[in-house]
């Protein structure tokens, strides 16, 4: 079946650096969305990638969809702690718009 | 509005118990998920709903049942209880797809489950 992998799996900065995670699937992507899960919490949606070479930007956050649609980024520009928590990236295809969700990448921020 | 709840937030069941968890959506979706979620692997569907009355296997059905006798409801069983079985369980819900849009999943809080 398909996987969806995201590196890295764990990343620990200090608050103002950049942060990049990493999605990359076996199989070509249908739609790939990003949820944010903050500790303890529940995944909360943060945005869709439907097309080849999109890029999405929400404020510091950069949402990048490959070429050939096997691979996915997130950046993060200037960390804050608010931004501490796992992301996840999910390719939703097929029927009743079932998520395969990435492995995740926890992200730590420190003062 | 609530969103999506479950209940119970916690429990701790023996080997070979039994239970039942709810989920419950007053967003009037028509899809419904149910999810497990262990650390490093991230969250893999169990079961899912496209209506009142229908079911289907996700990507790790085994030793799970599921009923959706109501719209707003997504139940998910644990007939035998097994140590596999401790994670944390997501419902979620969405608007069944149309021609094009953004078709998010909306979680509830989870459910802690350890099987001792």
């Amino acid at each position: 079946g398909q996987q969806v992998m995201q590196i890295p799996q764990y990343q620990h900065v200090q608050e103002g650096e950049d942060f990049t995670t990493y999605c990359n699937s076996s199989t070509t992507l249908s739609n790939i969305q990003w949820y944010k899960q903050r500790p303890g919490g529940h995944p909360v949606f943060l945005i869709q990638l439907v097309k080849s070479g999109e890029v999405k930007k929400q404020k510091r956050l950069t949402f990048q969809f490959g070429e050939a649609k096997k691979n996915s980024s997130l950046h993060i520009t200037a960390t804050q702690t608010t931004d501490v928590g796992t992301y996840f990236c999910a390719d939703q295809t097929g029927t009743a718009s079932k998520l395969t969700f990435g492995t995740g990448t926890r992200l730590q921020v420190t003062l | 509005n609530a969103g999506v709840t479950q209940t119970p937030k916690f429990r701790v069941l023996k080997t070979g118990q039994s239970m039942t968890l709810l989920c419950a959506q007053d967003m009037n979706h028509e899809y419904m998920y149910w999810y497990r979620q262990d650390p490093g692997m991230g969250l893999r569907l169990i079961h899912y709903s496209v209506g009142e009355g229908t079911t289907a296997k996700g990507e790790v059905p085994d030793g799970y049942n599921v009923s959706r006798l109501k719209k707003q409801n997504f139940l998910l069983g644990l007939e035998s209880a097994a140590p596999s079985q401790t994670s944390v369980y997501f419902c979620a819900s969405s608007y069944s797809t149309g021609t094009s849009g953004t078709y998010e999943q909306y979680f509830g809080p989870g459910t802690r489950l350890t099987v001792t």
